[in-house]
């Protein structure tokens, strides 16, 4: 299974773009991305996957390089709200019960 | 959205006892339903996955005998850590799928569940 790296934590300012990367140079062409947050304490909260095409949905955009080794989620205008634990996640397209987590972004907002 | 709930959110209990933790799908009929377990300051870990019917499939290095996993039914998995210990406290998670989701395939957490073993 592909394994993902993600920086430990990073700090926005509130209303500002929030641009978080991740590795998968190990990913193969028929793993999907996908990224969950997790606030302090709570159950993780699914944002957005995809596989090779960019990504928007009502919460973020997610952006994948052409060679699939990385991506960024992007949070257009982040609020306090948003502080939470991101996580990037690969999935095998044929093996969907296995969600591997790795050790994940905690994104700090400030006012 | 689907929902899934767990209770209790919290139990404390003695060295030595059983706990039983239950999952919900409220909305849906979950035929997979997952269960994690994260230590503090941790990402979660997969401990096993739980198919409505039959026998739960557990990851490597799990005690499939000492965290007994039931799904009798679509909508209801229970955890049950047995002769609980210190070392078992942690912030255990259920999820499931929801098989209305497609291609998406994404799993629907719960709330968690926080186990204290005193």
């Amino acid at each position: 299974d592909a394994k993902t790296t993600q920086p430990p934590s990073m700090d926005c300012a509130e209303g500002r773009a929030a641009n978080l990367p991740c590795n998968h140079s190990t990913i193969s062409g028929n793993e999907y991305v996908y990224w969950y947050r997790q606030i302090h304490s709570q159950g993780p909260q699914y944002i957005i996957h995809g596989l090779k095409n960019n990504e928007t949905n009502e919460m973020a955009s997610l952006i994948i390089t052409e060679d699939r080794k990385s991506s960024t989620l992007i949070l257009p205008h982040a609020t306090l709200r948003d502080t939470a634990v991101y996580y990037c996640i690969v999935r095998p397209l044929y093996n969907f019960n296995k969600f591997y987590f790795g050790s994940g972004t905690k994104l700090n907002v400030k006012p | 959205g689907a929902v899934v709930s767990q209770h209790p959110s919290r139990v404390i209990c003695k060295s030595g006892t059983s706990v039983k933790i239950e999952c919900r799908s409220l909305d849906f009929q979950a035929t997979t339903m997952f269960w994690y377990r994260q230590f503090p300051k941790q990402s979660l870990m997969l401990m096993a996955t739980s198919n409505e019917g039959s026998k739960a499939t557990y990851e490597q290095g799990v005690e499939k005998d000492k965290f007994l996993i039931n799904h009798a039914s679509l909508t209801l998995s229970t955890l049950t850590v047995t002769s609980a210990h210190p070392e078992d406290s942690s912030f255990y998670i259920c999820s499931a799928r929801d098989p209305r989701a497609g291609g998406r395939y994404e799993q629907f957490f719960g709330p968690g569940t926080r186990l204290t073993v005193l």
